[in-house]
């Protein structure tokens, strides 16, 4: 079946401008995940939502950054403002109810100009 | 999460079992040993877990030390598309936050 899919796989936006990227889980998983990986590095968490509503967002960077997924299906991950140190690889994973395994998208590569 | 150690980097012949190790020395009762990789511009991928009990799938086996300080992925016949980060990960289950280190950059050499 079909994995998780993000898109854009690439975007170039300029200091300031307003990004969103958007994530489609796996069909059925109710448990969504953002990470953020910078080049070098493993990913680093920053929300989980169980359904609609975000269960933990602790790992949000500032109020800069915000998510929403507002039918328990596709989320949408938004960067005001943006900087040049939010530029990094932006990954989602889903999972179902019932087991942790998460599964992981390819990504979507930020870069700020 | 419990802090996981991994080594940077190892090599390993085509053909040959790679034994990847990771020490996990201040683990709780309840977290499991989790295993992903992740290959050059992909997003991470689930190998196997396990909380106490050497566990095998059909993508490796995991052994884990009696004490559960330590453990080791096994890919028993490594191939170059296994060439990636691998990564330990100490966690509950079904906790909702996946804690990633550095891993380890395992390259196969043909």
């Amino acid at each position: 079946g079909a994995g998780v899919s993000q898109t854009p796989s690439n975007k170039v936006t300029e200091k300031g401008k307003y990004v969103e990227l958007r994530c489609d889980p796996i069909s059925g998983h109710t448990a969504l995940y953002w990470y953020r990986q910078s080049l070098g590095q493993g990913p680093e968490f920053l929300i989980y939502f169980q359904g609609t509503g975000a269960a933990d967002d602790s790992g949000l960077p500032n109020d800069r950054f915000f998510a929403v997924r507002p039918e328990g299906s596709v989320s949408t991950l938004k960067i005001q403002r943006t900087e040049r140190g939010d530029s990094a690889v932006y990954l989602c994973a889903s999972s179902s109810t019932y087991t942790d395994t998460q599964y992981f998208g390819p990504g979507t590569r930020l870069t700020v100009l | 999460d419990a802090k996981t150690t991994q080594p940077t980097s190892m090599d390993c012949a085509e053909g040959r079992a790679a034994n990847l190790p990771c020490n996990h020395s201040t683990i709780s009762g309840n977290e499991y040993v989790y295993w992903y990789r992740q290959i050059h511009s992909q997003g991470p991928q689930y190998i196997i877990h396990g909380l106490k009990n050497n566990e095998t799938n059909e993508m490796a086996s995991l052994i884990i030390t009696e004490d559960r300080k330590s453990s080791t992925l096994i890919l028993p016949h490594a191939t170059l598309r296994d060439t990636a980060v691998y990564y330990c990960i100490a966690s509950n289950f079904g906790n909702e936050k996946l804690t990633f280190g550095t891993g380890t950059r395992l390259t196969i050499i043909p």
